[in-house]
């Protein structure tokens, strides 16, 4: 069955640390890899994706993803957080098939929060 | 582009009445997605559509859930009857294909008493 494990349920940082959450993902076949973001109040939002080519994705404010195919994991990091950085993030993974929708599952999310 | 807009963004109501969310998708997206979010569970998959089709619902918890995409503008979920379980953020989001980017909806905060 597709699943998306993500490891920590809550971590808490300060500000200018680094940072990195894990993600693991069960799923047959090729993938497209994605890591959203909830800042409070507001709805999901794409912090980066991956499709194919360099594992090495970067993404908005900072954000970067590996995608490593050999340990089916998609861990997202940041070299300094900043308390703007308190949110939830999501990781989620869908077939790589272009031809029709797939499922795109989500993690449980881990909830980010920055002490200034 | 508006984005996509979902109503009400704020639902109280009472065990046993019916609910019903409703969701406008980007226009030019052909895929449409309705998502749960809980404390508990985190963000699920209800149902997803592509060319107004459903494809997978799976995720639908219970036949008191039922979606419907009657064109490519317009979606419903509906809960009937609802119970206090069925509390949760219902996300609606669309995407120019199945398999790229999601877009989402600022959600239905559902509160059943």
């Amino acid at each position: 069955a597709q699943s998306v494990s993500q490891h920590n349920h809550h971590v808490i940082l300060s500000e200018a640390a680094s940072l990195e959450l894990g993600c693991n993902y069960s799923y047959g076949g090729t993938v497209n890899l994605f890591w959203y973001v909830q800042y409070p109040g507001q709805h999901l939002q794409l912090l980066l994706k991956y499709f194919s080519g360099d594992p090495l994705v970067k993404g908005i404010k900072g954000f970067e993803a590996e995608f490593i195919k050999s340990k089916f994991s998609f861990n997202l990091r940041k070299p300094s957080v900043q308390w703007s950085d308190t949110a939830e993030y999501f990781c989620a993974v869908n077939g790589g098939s272009y031809s029709s929708a797939s499922k795109i599952i989500f993690g449980s999310g881990t909830r980010l929060s920055i002490r200034p | 582009d508006a984005g996509v807009i979902q109503s009400p963004r704020h639902e109280v109501t009472e065990m046993g009445q019916e609910v019903t969310l409703r969701c406008k998708p980007i226009s030019g997206h052909n895929s449409l997605f309705w998502y749960r979010q809980t404390m508990m569970r985190g963000l699920e998959l209800l149902i997803y559509f592509n060319n107004n089709v459903p494809i997978d619902d799976s995720g639908m918890p219970e036949d008191r859930f039922s979606a419907k995409m009657p064109n490519a503008s317009f979606s419903t979920l509906k809960i009937q009857p609802s119970e206090p379980r069925d509390s949760a953020v219902y996300f609606c989001a669309s995407s120019p294909r199945g398999n790229e980017k999601l877009f989402f909806g600022s959600g239905t905060q559902l509160s059943v008493l």
